[in-house]
């Protein structure tokens, strides 16, 4: 079993709402990443979560929080979103982050912000 | 910097016609490439890991194949079905893939 869930399916939000992404896979994986995915472009990483700990952040803004409360689990928080920041937000996992291991995404949280 | 190109960038196709995928990488130390299709407003579905050069692999009507500076992603006999967006990503010395842009393929019946 390769998958990977991801709640909610859809989000609308307005700049001043706090929500979160939830992401979850119960395949052992002990890697898991956050994407965001803008229409007819690919993904683009924003967050790696090696042994639940951060291990990369690619310089993205503050209004994105990640956590990782278990080996199981990945949130993202939202907070004070921009309109621009309407995509698809896909979570991610694989057995490590080592080189060369196959990354299995989950189905994406759509994101509108008003 | 890695880069990975994928062509043609739109591909569309009769059902039954076989064509091929492009994937063209400039890596220093590929480590892995990766293969996953996409329908619109999901996430990528994994297909293929490649590891090296001459290395093949197969499911249904795909077939994807590595050389030192390329990974072609055949489709034979396709049916609408496989209607998609194909990505193509590379994996170097670190965690980080780097993807290309995709091909999107649509089959008629």
């Amino acid at each position: 079993d390769t998958e990977v869930t991801q709640t909610p399916k859809h989000l609308v939000m307005g700049m001043t709402n706090k929500k979160s992404l939830k992401c979850e896979q119960h395949m052992g994986h002990r890697a898991m990443y956050w994407y965001k995915q803008k229409a007819k472009k690919p993904p683009e990483l924003m967050f790696v979560y090696s042994y639940e700990k951060l291990s990369i952040n690619e310089s993205v803004p503050s209004r994105f929080s990640p956590e990782c409360p278990n080996s199981s689990l990945l949130n993202l928080h939202l907070h004070a979103l921009q309109p621009e920041d309407s995509a698809l937000y896909l979570c991610a996992s694989s057995s490590t982050s080592g080189s060369g291991e196959t990354q299995y995404f989950g189905p994406g949280t759509r994101l509108l912000v008003l | 910097e890695d880069q990975v190109t994928q062509s043609p960038e739109a591909l569309r196709l009769q059902e039954g016609e076989s064509s091929s995928l492009n994937c063209s990488y400039t890596v220093s130390g590929l480590r892995g490439l990766f293969w996953y299709r996409q329908d619109p407003g999901k996430g990528p579905e994994f297909l293929f890991t490649l590891y090296s050069a001459g290395e093949e692999k197969e499911k249904e009507r795909l077939k994807a194949t590595l050389t030192k500076k390329e990974s072609f992603l055949h489709i034979t006999a396709p049916k609408p079905e496989d209607s998609a967006t194909y990505l193509c990503a590379v994996q170097a010395d670190d965690y980080k893939l780097s993807f290309g842009a995709g091909t999107t393929v649509t089959v008629r019946a």
